[in-house]
């Protein structure tokens, strides 16, 4: 089934571990983009990827790199993990980075708490 | 600056009742306005969208929202709850930023579906 996995779906991370969430995409999107959730906040973006090889800054990106190497992964790393990181991150995809109408998919998320 | 507002964090329905989740959003330009549906424990699922094509937009599951510039809304409807209908909904807006097309996420909207 054409889609978006993450992986892991749960993690408990001790602070100042380093830690990767993975995305994967089947669908030949050029458009990933990183969200954290928090409760009241909405979702927030992080970083975004217009196409594979170019990533950017979102709102929140302070404390999280990615990368972009190929068209399908889009892996999301904390290099030293916070407490204040502790929400749960989606993954999504567009088709077309320049389309203000595409659908963004989600991925399931992973629910990451840092203690 | 664009931003959308959800009022009402949590909304209470009878099944078979009306359900209305309201969104009003401030755009300098015309936005486009999406709404997303977040099922528990999974990730967000577009609803329907509106790309200025028509003002009344039909979605999935027997939703729709209609766009009012005088009243910068695009509320959502549905006639009749269903149980299924229990989930939290999330009105969004989008406009270019910079590099990308920025989403603005509302906080969103828990719906209870009372028996």
């Amino acid at each position: 089934i054409a889609g978006i996995t993450q992986a892991p779906t749960s993690q408990i991370l001790a602070a100042g571990r380093r830690m990767t969430l993975r995305c994967t995409q089947d669908m030949r999107h050029n458009a990933m983009y990183w969200y954290r959730q928090d409760l009241g906040l909405g979702l927030r973006l992080i970083h975004y990827s217009n196409t594979a090889g170019t990533t950017g800054k979102g709102e929140v990106p302070d404390g999280y790199s990615v990368s972009r190497a190929n068209t399908d992964d889009f892996p999301l790393t904390l290099a030293s993990a916070v407490p204040s990181q502790t929400s749960v991150y989606f993954c999504a995809s567009k088709m077309a980075s320049g389309s203000l109408t595409d659908t963004q998919y989600f991925g399931p998320g992973t629910r990451l708490t840092v203690l | 600056a664009q931003s959308v507002t959800q009022l009402g964090s949590h909304v209470s329905v009878s099944e078979g009742a009306l359900v209305l989740l309201r969104c009003n959003y401030s755009s300098s330009v015309p936005p486009y306005l999406f709404w997303y549906v977040q099922y528990p424990n999974q990730g967000l699922q577009l609803l329907l969208k509106y790309t200025s094509a028509a003002t009344l937009v039909k979605g999935i599951n027997g939703f729709e929202a209609e766009f009012k510039k005088s009243e910068t809304s695009f509320h959502l409807t549905k006639p009749s709850a269903h149980m299924s209908d229990a989930a939290e909904y999330f009105c969004a807006v989008t406009l270019p930023s910079g590099g990308y097309q920025k989403v603005t996420f509302g906080i969103g909207t828990k719906l209870q579906v009372i028996p």
